[in-house]
């Protein structure tokens, strides 16, 4: 049981170079978040999904795009990478609308630069 | 927008003392505030979580304290460690296009000195 795993852990992109930050889960879990992490601005929500096929904007969805195509895996995209983009990327996931306890579990984590 | 405010930004602690973090939220139509631990270089993990039906949980060292009217809530760390040392983050659920999120505090950086 891997839990939550990222792909990469480090990047390094020019301006305007694209990129895709693969998340996979191996709990069933049907809700799926990507945060972004910077100093002082604590953990904010770029996009989520709350099953296969389905995605939403969070709080910080600009220049991002996400898919769900298989339940396990939540893409992040960048398509013309900024370096207002550089930050560390999270993906978390957790189990449905109906539990009260909604533990998120979160992955390692990717570095992103981009210069 | 779900709102949380937290509190220090950054706390220095005797090995032994008392760590407090503070966190105030606003609306909620939820039951369950989470405080989340990340060490450097990990992802958070879910330390301690509280129910608004009582007014503290305490599991071993760590204790939430809950008032509900004043909609705040804070992480004591008693008898701190240096292996305590982290960042916390308190957050609170929300609901955004019918569907459940939660909204995290900005982050206490915690250092424990021996």
């Amino acid at each position: 049981n891997a839990g939550v795993t990222q792909t990469p852990k480090f990047r390094v992109l020019k301006t305007g170079q694209s990129m895709t930050l693969l998340c996979a889960q191996d709990m069933n879990h049907e809700y799926m978040y990507w945060y972004r992490q910077d100093p002082g601005m604590g953990l904010r929500l770029i996009h989520y999904s709350v099953g296969e096929g389905t995605t939403a904007k969070g709080e910080v969805p600009d220049g991002y795009n996400v898919s769900r195509l298989k339940k396990q895996n939540f893409l992040l995209g960048l398509e013309s990478a900024a370096p207002s983009q550089t930050s560390v990327y999270f993906c978390a996931s957790s189990y449905s609308l109906h539990s009260s306890y909604n533990e998120q579990f979160f992955g390692p984590g990717t570095r992103l630069t981009v210069l | 927008q779900q709102q949380v405010k937290q509190s220090p930004q950054s706390l220095i602690v005797q090995k032994g003392g008392i760590s407090i973090i503070n966190c105030a939220y606003e609306n909620t139509a939820f039951d369950y505030f989470p405080w989340y631990q990340q060490f450097p270089g990990k992802g958070p993990a879910l330390l301690i979580a509280i129910r608004p039906d009582v007014s503290e949980k305490k599991e071993g060292r760590f204790t939430i304290s809950f008032n509900k009217s004043a909609k705040q809530f804070s992480l004591h760390i008693m008898d701190s460690q240096p292996g305590d040392s982290a960042t916390y983050f308190c957050a609170a659920p929300g609901v955004s296009g019918g569907y459940q999120k939660v909204t995290f505090g900005t982050g206490t950086k915690l250092q424990v000195i021996p």
